[in-house]
């Protein structure tokens, strides 16, 4: 099973600022990897999938970088709705697996 | 709008029995293969199971073989989890999800419906 550590587990930041996100798999997934924003109490929401391409309706200021196994979310110019967990998930073997999350918090 | 609709979750007994429903529309669903993800309170996602467009090719976490039988009826546009012996574990919000491909990412989810299982 290949396991997706994302880090930090909590990131403060300031509205306006940049974050930035990681993510890291124990063997290479290639660029089947996927970013998900989560807000309480709502399902999930794809942000960017292939790793770098942005999903429909996705903003801009969301971009995605990696390859193999490293893999980064950033978020250009924080927006209050831009707060919220995001989540990695691979999607080049079985098991699907996902990353525990990093919480994106107002700093 | 593509949408899904989950039902089915309830508060089950260890041990008992529970068959999840999941309703498409607004998309071709026959054209896409469907996952059951589910999120214990407080956690990440987990992904539970996959088939395919066919129902040919059918994948489960190792937790769940043997004890969940995933199904599709592409005529009535819906996805099933069948989910049988359940343990306390299981207790989570299982949302059905659209994937873009077999390896594809996840682009439409339902809101999820919840499954309980406590004496």
């Amino acid at each position: 099973e290949i396991v997706l550590t994302q880090s930090p587990a909590t990131l403060s930041v300031s509205p306006g600022e940049r974050a930035t996100l990681s993510c890291r798999a124990s063997q290479s997934v290639s660029n089947h990897l996927a970013w998900y924003q989560q807000k309480p109490g709502q399902a999930p929401r794809l942000l960017i999938y292939g790793a770098s391409p942005r999903a429909t309706g996705i903003p801009a200021r969301f971009s995605g970088s990696g390859s193999g196994t490293e893999f980064t979310l950033t978020i250009s110019s924080l927006q209050s709705e831009d707060f919220a967990v995001y989540y990695c998930q691979q999607y080049n073997n079985w098991p699907r697996t996902f990353g525990q999350g990093t919480k994106l918090e107002i700093k | 709008e593509a949408q899904l609709v989950e039902s089915g979750g309830a508060l089950v007994q260890p041990g008992g029995s529970l068959r999840l429903s999941c309703t498409a529309s607004g998309f071709t669903f026959s054209n896409f293969d469907m996952n059951w993800v589910r999120q214990a309170p407080g956690k990440g996602p987990e992904w539970v199971s996959s088939i395919s467009t066919s129902s040919h090719t059918i994948y489960y976490t190792d937790s769940v073989k043997g004890r969940f039988t995933i199904s599709r009826d592409n005529a009535e546009e819906s996805l099933f989890l069948q989910m049988d012996s359940l343990t306390a574990d299981d207790t989570a919000l299982y949302y059905c999800a659209r994937a873009t491909g077999w390896y594809g990412s996840l682009d439409c989810w339902g809101q999820g419906t919840l499954v309980t299982v406590s004496s």
